[in-house]
């Protein structure tokens, strides 16, 4: 079983639409949680922490369940500028750990 | 603030041969890590060093690989010699807080290297 797996994806939405990223983790250890985006063949940025209480930046809401160890990624009103890969990432000690990343198409 | 910036940002080799990657972090940021994505493959990390030590190499996949940081700047991840699976995108990433207290890591552009 793979550390952080994701959904397989793509997912392709239009502008506008409101798409859902899921993440689970095996590391019940794991400390810190974050929302990684990758575009194409530039390096990962961080996106956003995920909290255990939720939280929102924007158009994008993260919420965490270490119960489920599962993560989630909300995008509301998608925009073309948010394609990419978004990459689920626990830490475990100072390591990140990754998953392999969910591909976003957004189409006008 | 300029970011983590990695050299080169190709590298065609042939197996055999040895290549170094290096990589700069960003000024003041005492934690270096290097990581790993191979074509199909998550990204992966090798190893974690805080100033010039070696905190975590549990990643480093054998002993073809040394990573070293003389002086605790710059970075350098030689592979010798290298093999047909050693090809990927190799990551550079820096942080500045101390182990142990989480901090955003922030990644350079890569060296993608081929081995042929």
């Amino acid at each position: 079983r793979k550390e952080v797996e994701q959904d397989p994806g793509p997912f392709n939405v239009p502008e506008g639409a409101t798409v859902a990223f899921n993440c689970t983790y095996s590391n019940s250890a794991s400390q810190s949680f974050f929302w990684y985006r990758q575009d194409c063949r530039k390096e990962p940025k961080l996106l956003m922490s995920v909290y255990s209480s939720g939280n929102e930046d924007g158009r994008f809401t993260a919420q965490l369940n270490r119960a489920s160890q599962y993560i989630s990624l909300l995008i509301r009103d998608s925009k073309l500028s948010d394609s990419a890969t978004y990459l689920c990432v626990v830490q475990a000690g100072t390591a990140l750990i990754f998953g392999k990343g969910t591909t976003l198409s957004v189409s006008s | 603030e300029a970011g983590v910036t990695q050299f080169p940002s190709h590298s065609v080799i042939e197996k055999g041969q040895t290549v170094t990657l290096r990589c700069d972090p960003i000024s003041g940021h005492d934690n270096l890590y290097w990581y790993r994505r191979v074509m199909g493959k998550e990204i992966k990390f090798l190893l974690h060093f805080v100033k010039e030590s070696k905190q975590d190499e549990s990643g480093m996949p054998n002993n073809r690989f040394l990573a070293e940081r003389t002086g605790g700047t710059y970075s350098t991840l030689k592979v010798q010699p290298a093999e047909l699976e050693d090809s990927g995108v190799y990551f550079c990433a820096s942080s500045r807080r101390p182990q142990g207290v989480t901090d955003t890591q922030y990644f350079g552009p890569g060296t993608r290297l081929t081995v042929l």
